[in-house]
């Protein structure tokens, strides 16, 4: 079981609004920020963003946020492109460590 | 251009041990934090090890403590793993990851095999 919990799947049309997200605990994300990686096919994951910030080259449609113990991920404007395996990560004070969610599995329809 | 390249990855018996590599490129190698990751077929990612630039620092996960060491040569840009008394469940695609303040860039990974 992930330390962090996130959707297992889903889905959504093309250029539809999406949103997914990541519970934690005050020893995680409570305490820091967040990042999402992007898994397309089992590939190498891709990070999209940390915090609010967006990585270099990844297209302003995603948009991230938090409150509390609670990290999200938004596209605006959905892509065929986007569909792959979202995970969140950050660190935990608890464990002197890293945790990632168990990861999200965004359909494209 | 930042590349992370790994190797090392191969089939081992459970028991055994094993040393991943990964070089690096396209950065100041000595100035920046390194992760290891993995991910078992068909599972999620699993954060597994952690050094920091100047090598004082690193963290290990419960599920590797006490077979796991990670290292680092910062005059040959590279970070190892090296991996004792293997088990079946280590079996995993391992990730070198570099920590440029979150914003982590990833290896392609190597390929670890556990099984007799």
């Amino acid at each position: 079981q992930s330390a962090l919990t996130q959707e297992a799947s889903v889905s959504g049309t093309v250029g539809q609004k999406v949103t997914l997200s990541c519970i934690g605990n005050s020893n995680n994300i409570g305490r820091y920020a967040v990042g999402w990686y992007q898994q397309v096919s089992h590939g190498p994951p891709k990070t999209v963003m940390f915090g609010d910030s967006l990585s270099s080259g990844i297209p302003d449609r995603f948009s991230g946020s938090k409150s509390g113990t609670i990290a999200s991920l938004t596209i605006s404007g959905l892509q065929p492109e986007d569909e792959a395996d979202y995970y969140c990560s950050t660190r935990d004070s608890s464990l002197s460590g890293w945790v990632f969610g168990g990861g999200t599995k965004l359909t494209v329809l | 251009e930042v590349q992370l390249v790994e190797s090392g990855g191969t089939l081992v018996q459970p028991g055994g041990s094993l040393r991943l590599s990964c070089v690096a490129s396209g950065f100041t190698f000595s100035s920046y934090e390194m992760k290891w990751v993995r991910q078992a077929p068909g599972k999620g990612l699993e954060w597994v090890s952690y050094i920091s630039s100047n090598d004082v620092f690193t963290y290990y996960a419960d599920s590797v403590k006490g077979r796991f060491t990670i290292s680092r040569d910062n005059r040959k840009n590279s970070v190892h793993l090296h991996m004792n008394s293997l088990r079946a469940e280590d079996t995993a695609m391992y990730f070198c990851v570099l920590d440029d303040g979150g914003f982590d860039i990833w290896g392609q990974g190597t390929m670890v095999i556990v099984s007799s």
